[in-house]
């Protein structure tokens, strides 16, 4: 009974590739966000979403895209994967005021 | 935006004694400042959290205190254990982690020497 699953944990590509990373909260939370930790181990907020609204953060590259089927589902789409993209992504979920729950993360590593 | 600085990058500590781990934030709107414990290959996991109309917040070894007019806050661990070793980061927000999200400082790596 995981609260918040990402698939897959692990993700090698070549650069140019299109890849999707799923994520999954059973919380019943509304709000849900992508973090990307970089290899210095540096957490930044990519978006955050909600029923009603998408935050960007604006040093996100629009090759990377949320898609939200359902509230309990924020799914992360690249396209183009460069090099720097190699990361860790971590999906999250709250419940608006309090603590942001975090997934296993997806390790990505474009060659 | 928000901006969070942290210090230090690295804490070498004997076990049994305290850590202290310090950070501050620019925007004077951020309203909740959580701490994230992170092992090796895993998640960040939420440790303590405080909200700027609390001063000082404690459980158990770990403490966190606020000072909102220098806007500065600080994680305090006392008696560590080998088990502490991790990196440990501070964040801010200003709507309690919701549509904004969070603003992480760059971590803390905590070293527990036996």
């Amino acid at each position: 009974d995981t609260a918040v699953s990402q698939t897959p944990k692990y993700l090698v590509t070549q650069m140019g590739n299109d890849k999707s990373i799923k994520c999954e909260q059973n919380l019943g939370h509304d709000t849900m966000y992508w973090y990307k930790q970089d290899s210095k181990k540096f957490l930044k907020i990519m978006f955050s979403y909600n029923n009603k609204e998408l935050i960007i953060n604006e040093t996100v590259p629009n090759r990377f895209s949320p898609k939200s089927p359902d509230k309990a589902h924020l799914n992360l789409h690249i396209n183009s994967l460069e090099l720097g993209d190699s990361a860790v992504y971590f999906c999250a979920s709250s419940p608006g005021t309090r603590m942001q729950y975090f997934g296993p993360g997806t390790r990505l590593t474009v060659t | 935006g928000e901006n969070v600085e942290q210090h230090p990058s690295t804490l070498s500590v004997q076990e049994g004694d305290s850590a202290v781990i310090k950070c501050t934030y620019s925007d004077s709107a951020s309203n909740y400042f959580p701490w994230y414990k992170q092992e090796l290959g895993k998640r960040p996991q939420l440790i303590i959290d405080i909200r700027s109309n609390v001063g000082e917040k404690k459980d158990q070894r770990i403490a966190v205190t606020l000072n909102k007019t220098a806007k500065h806050f600080s994680l305090h661990i006392t008696e560590t254990q080998p088990e502490d070793s991790a990196v440990y980061f501070c964040a801010a927000s200003r709507s309690g982690g919701g549509a904004d999200g969070l603003t992480f400082g760059k971590g803390t790596h905590l070293i527990i020497q036996p």
